[in-house]
């Protein structure tokens, strides 16, 4: 029983195409998140959404779009992928909202760019 | 800034013995949380341990102990017992009140010997 699932594990694409990760929580957590993992391993947000509500769009580019069809899932839809994208995509939720809550992480999408 | 600061980029302990991983942490704020994530190698997210800023008493899970000192601000991560399968890259973070993400340091990379 996989608390937060995102798909694809691995992800290889080329410069220029558009692709989709997918993220499911059965958790019945009400926020939900999406960080980037860099190669030298720093994380950082991008997205976070609160009951299918955007909430937080770090400087990241409009390439990049999340959904939220419901408070379960929260994909991410990136267009004309660069080179400079290549990371380890995360996806989260927590329970709430606010600084005591701790997210619980998917298993990462490592996406390369070629 | 919202700085998480983990000066040790790699730590090694022998099998069995306590390690002490470092955190400091920048805030003006006066309610905030504290966590730590472990990342094995095959690249998931654990959620540790968490610490809240008004906690009178410092946090432990299991072999997990948090060593919080407020007015140093910092919150470093004690392992008693260390095991092979506690090799991996550890995660300071900081929830930041009124916001809705967590704010991660670089990482320690913890190599347990035999």
């Amino acid at each position: 029983d996989t608390a937060v699932s995102q798909t694809p594990k691995y992800l290889v694409t080329q410069m220029g195409n558009d692709k989709s990760i997918k993220c499911e929580q059965n958790l019945g957590h009400d926020t939900m998140y999406w960080y980037k993992q860099d190669s030298k391993k720093f994380l950082k947000i991008m997205f976070s959404y609160n009951n299918k509500e955007l909430i937080i769009n770090e400087t990241v580019p409009n390439r990049f779009s999340p959904k939220s069809p419901d408070k379960a899932h929260l994909n991410l839809h990136i267009n004309s992928l660069e080179l400079g994208d290549s990371a380890v995509y995360f996806c989260a939720s927590s329970l709430r909202q606010g600084a005591s809550t701790e997210a619980f992480f998917g298993q990462g999408t490592r996406l390369t760019v070629v | 800034a919202q700085k998480i600061t983990q000066t040790q980029p790699g730590m090694f302990v022998q099998e069995k013995e306590a390690v002490t991983l470092d955190c400091t942490y920048d805030t003006s704020d006066p309610s905030y949380g504290l966590f730590w994530y472990k990342q094995p190698s095959s690249g998931e997210m654990i959620f540790l341990i968490y610490q809240g800023s008004y906690d009178q008493q410092n946090a432990t899970e299991g072999r997990y102990s948090l060593n919080f000192q407020k007015a140093r601000k910092s919150a470093n991560l004690v392992i008693s017992a260390s095991q092979l399968g506690d090799s991996a890259m550890y995660f300071c973070a900081r929830g930041q009140t009124g916001a809705n993400n967590l704010f991660f340091g670089t990482g320690t990379r913890l190599t347990v010997i035999p």
